[in-house]
């Protein structure tokens, strides 16, 4: 079974640019999430989807943070402007309702 | 918001020795996860505890949920050098399947 797909694994852009990160679930997973992990420190959620409703946004920046989940498969994260303290590798993950987690490899950002 | 603390947040011990890492929520949990990332890698799922008082081992890893179901425990016995990562614990709170992951407990292993 094919695991959650992420791209570009790695990413560097000057401050004020913008970046957009891509995710595939594990198939038949309604329940999709983007994390933000910081080195050093645990993943913390900034959006959960639903299929291609939102559930919990309320830890994403929304003033420069955007994601969207159009046909309840695929997702996209997007930063605009990005700010240096965006450094962090941005995990996508999914799930059956309710179940295990089951990560990407992440996406690692810096930007300078 | 919910809190997950885990602690100690390093740990180094000699390849043989026993390891334990605590996670305690300040609120009370519907259920914690276990997670383990290897070094430049990602969050692996190793184990989900749902009652009170539960206790679960995969081989040299046991898992204890607390009575009040606020803390939960890893102790690895006889630690190899495979065991090294960062270990994770993450709740969810009552009718939320948020997780809430806590800051990681750092396993050095020296042979």
């Amino acid at each position: 079974e094919a695991g959650v797909a992420q791209s570009p694994r790695y990413k560097i852009i000057e401050k004020r640019q913008s970046v957009a990160f891509w995710c595939n679930p594990i198939s038949g997973h309604a329940t999709l999430y983007w994390y933000q992990q910081i080195l050093g420190q645990g993943p913390k959620l900034l959006i959960q989807f639903q299929n291609n409703g939102v559930v919990d946004d309320s830890q994403l920046p929304k003033d420069r943070f955007s994601a969207e989940r159009l046909k309840g498969v695929d997702s996209t994260l997007k930063i605009q402007p990005a700010k240096l303290e965006d450094s962090a590798v941005y995990l996508c993950a999914s799930s059956e309702q309710g179940n295990t987690i089951y990560f990407g490899e992440g996406s690692w950002l810096t930007v300078v | 918001g919910q809190q997950v603390m885990q602690i100690p947040q390093y740990q180094h011990v000699q390849e043989g020795e026993d390891f334990t890492t605590y996670c305690n929520s300040s609120t009370t949990l519907s259920n914690i996860q276990w997670y383990k990332q290897r070094p430049g890698g990602h969050p692996v799922f190793l184990i989900q505890l749902v009652k009170s008082g539960e206790v679960k081992k995969q081989k040299r890893l046991t898992f204890q949920f607390g009575e009040a179901k606020k803390n939960s425990s890893l102790h690895i016995t006889a630690t190899q050098t495979t065991d090294v990562g960062t270990y994770f614990c993450a709740g969810s709170g009552a009718g939320s399947y948020q997780l809430t992951f806590g800051k990681g407990t750092k396993l050095s292993v020296i042979p």
